[in-house]
Order: structure tokens, then sequence, then C-alpha cells
């Protein structure tokens, strides 16, 4: 299918776990994102990724780690799991910045419970 | 840096009233504005978008015209409907990098 999915949509995990969300995209936009969502806060951007292989850090990095070995690909791990990470996670990726106005696309997102 | 501020919420309003969404910025360097909307339940979508200076987005039956003298982008509908309950968010993005910064958003409830 067309887009940008990620998986799983629901996942409760314990305190110390690690764990993996991930986000796939058909299109091959040069760029994709990691956001988490959270009341009062709207979204934050977690990294960010310019191509394979060129990760950044965005707003609020810490605690996780991302990798991009394919363009489509683009897994967030959270090492070690803590309740603050309690979150909707978002998953976006858009084309490279030739255009001022480039729309970014979003997954369905990732409800995360740390319990 | 760079920062979005958008009106508090919730708002609730009737069906066919006029709507209003403020929302102003800060950027370091010249930046493209958007509306995102989410739907319960989903993911994100471009509602509208302006690249420049004056320039009114539209979709919908939304408008919001880039005002750089003020800094803001507010979001206008002029009869809104009951469908149109979702989630709002404004955010920039600097022409020079890919990421979004977004606001906190605001939650409309459009009642019949």
């Amino acid at each position: 299918d067309a887009g940008i999915t990620q998986s799983p949509r629901y996942k409760i995990t314990e305190t110390g776990r690690q764990v993996t969300l991930m986000c796939h995209q058909t299109w091959s936009h040069s760029y994709m994102f990691w956001y988490r969502q959270d009341l009062g806060h709207g979204l934050r951007l977690i990294y960010y990724s310019a191509a394979a292989d060129i990760t950044d850090k965005g707003e609020v990095p810490d605690g996780y780690v991302v990798s991009r070995s394919k363009t489509e690909n683009f897994p967030l791990t959270l090492e070690s799991a803590t309740r603050s990470q309690t979150s909707v996670y978002f998953c976006a990726s858009s084309e490279a910045q030739k255009d001022r106005g480039a729309e970014a696309f979003f997954g369905q997102g990732t409800r995360l419970t740390v319990v | 840096g760079n920062s979005v501020t958008q009106m508090e919420g919730p708002v609730t309003l009737s069906e066919e009233a006029f709507l209003t969404i403020n929302c102003t910025y800060t950027a370091t360097g010249y930046p493209s504005l958007f509306w995102y909307v989410q739907y319960p339940g989903e993911g994100l979508q471009l509602l509208l978008k302006a690249t420049k200076a004056d320039d009114k987005g539209s979709n919908k039956g939304f408008e919001a015209t880039y005002r750089k003298e003020t800094t803001s982008f507010h979001l206008e509908k002029g009869s809104v409907q009951v469908s149109d309950s979702a989630v709002y968010f404004c955010a920039l993005r600097i022409a020079s990098y890919g990421k979004l910064t977004f606001g906190q958003g605001t939650i409309l409830t459009v009642h019949p």
C-alpha cells in the first residue's frame, strides 16, 4: 500500500524495557521525522533524517535512538522506557526542500503506554 | 529559536458559526507557514499553507493569510460544520530545513 505506515498502532510496555516503533514510507521521500504528541505541548520533534545514514536530534531526543539504513524505513527505539515516554508517536516524511511549501505526510500514530 | 503560539482551547461553536483560531510565530529566517488538521484517531493532514508574505492559503472553506508585519497566520472559516470538529495545528518551517515546528494545537468542537 502506498503511503506512510507505522507499527504497532498500540503498545504497552514496562519501565526499563527496550521498544522499537517502526515507520515505513513508499514515496522515497528524503526527509523523515519522529514527533511525540502530548497534551499541552502539541507535537515535539524527537529526531529527523535528511537522507539514509543522516540523522539529527530534534527538540526532545533524550532516551531515544534512531537509525536509517534504507530510505524507506526510520525506526525509533526507546532504549530503556520510562513513564514520561508514554505518548502518541507520529512518523512523517516529506520531499527534499526544492519547494518551500513541500507537504509533510504523517502516519496514523503509535500510542505507547509505559507502565 | 523558532516557535509557534496558538490560542488556548478548546473552542466550542454551534454549526454555521464563524471560526477564528489565532496563530503567531517567531522565526530566525523566512518561514513557510502551515495549518494541519487531526481528526479523531488519525494522523495529521495538511489543511492549507502559505510560503511568502501576504499569501493566502485556502482549502475546504478555511483561509489563512501570511502576515509578516504581525508575524501571524490566523485560521478562519465563515461557517463551520460538525465535521470540522478536530484538532488544528499551526506550524512553520524554515526554508533551509525539512523539519516543522508546531504550535500546541487547538481542539475545535462544533455542535449541531
